[in-house]
């Protein structure tokens, strides 16, 4: 089967650099997104990662490394509006029209 | 642009009663479809997806239902519910492009409370 872990909570103060890690098990691999999800909302598409290396979108970056089976969301210059779940999703290896979702990383930024 | 719409927003229903959940897409056309369940801090759960009007896949035996009478309309239903179905319901779609695998896009969702 395929899966990914996160950890549970993350906190950091604003203003800082904080790094939400993913680590998946799947047989077959098509890449890693990030999604964001605030309190109460819908989740909202971040990133992908289909090659290695590191991938900028403004002040969130998003990285894999294939051969470690692992990526990671960094996020800079926190603000309070950071405040969220993440979770990291893979493809289905056996249904291409399917994502499996991590169980969600909480950050809490503090002022 | 896309739109997608879903209603209500929040409904509080006693154990053993219907249930049908309506979404519907703006803005594109053949997209693939998704009903996901997401208990109060946990993450989310698949329940159906459709790839075609008609194209129901079921991921969780249950006593949920979805069907597709249109191409971007997407229902959930119930014909009796459990207090177990409580949760946030959300409704997402996508292109079928190959490049768009990743990028799902979810509706605001409808929180569902069985009493």
């Amino acid at each position: 089967g395929q899966s990914l872990e996160q950890p549970s909570e993350v906190t950091a103060v604003e203003g800082a650099i904080v790094q939400i890690n993913c680590t998946y098990q799947t047989s077959g691999f098509y890449g890693l997104s990030w999604y964001q999800q605030h309190d109460g909302g819908a989740p909202t598409f971040l990133s992908y990662n289909a090659l290695d290396g590191l991938e900028e979108t403004g002040r969130f970056s998003s990285f894999l490394s294939r051969s470690d089976s692992y990526g990671y969301l960094l996020l800079q210059e926190l603000q309070m509006k950071d405040s969220a779940s993440y979770f990291c999703a893979v493809r289905d290896s056996g249904a291409t029209n399917k994502l499996i979702f991590g169980t969600g990383t909480l950050l809490a930024v503090q002022p | 642009s896309q739109t997608i719409h879903q209603w209500p927003a929040t409904l509080v229903q006693p154990v053993g009663s219907p249930l049908s959940l309506e979404c519907t897409v703006e803005g594109t056309s053949n997209p693939n479809l998704y009903w996901y369940r997401q208990a109060a801090g946990r993450g989310l759960q698949l329940l159906f997806y459709s790839v075609g009007i008609g194209q129901i896949s079921s991921e969780v035996p249950q006593n949920l239902s979805a069907s597709r009478p249109q191409d971007r309309q997407f229902i959930l239903s119930s014909k009796k519910l459990l207090l177990s179905d409580s949760g946030f319901y959300l409704c997402a779609w996508r292109e079928k492009r190959a490049g768009a695998f990743y990028e799902q896009y979810f509706g605001p969702g409808t929180r569902l409370t069985v009493t």
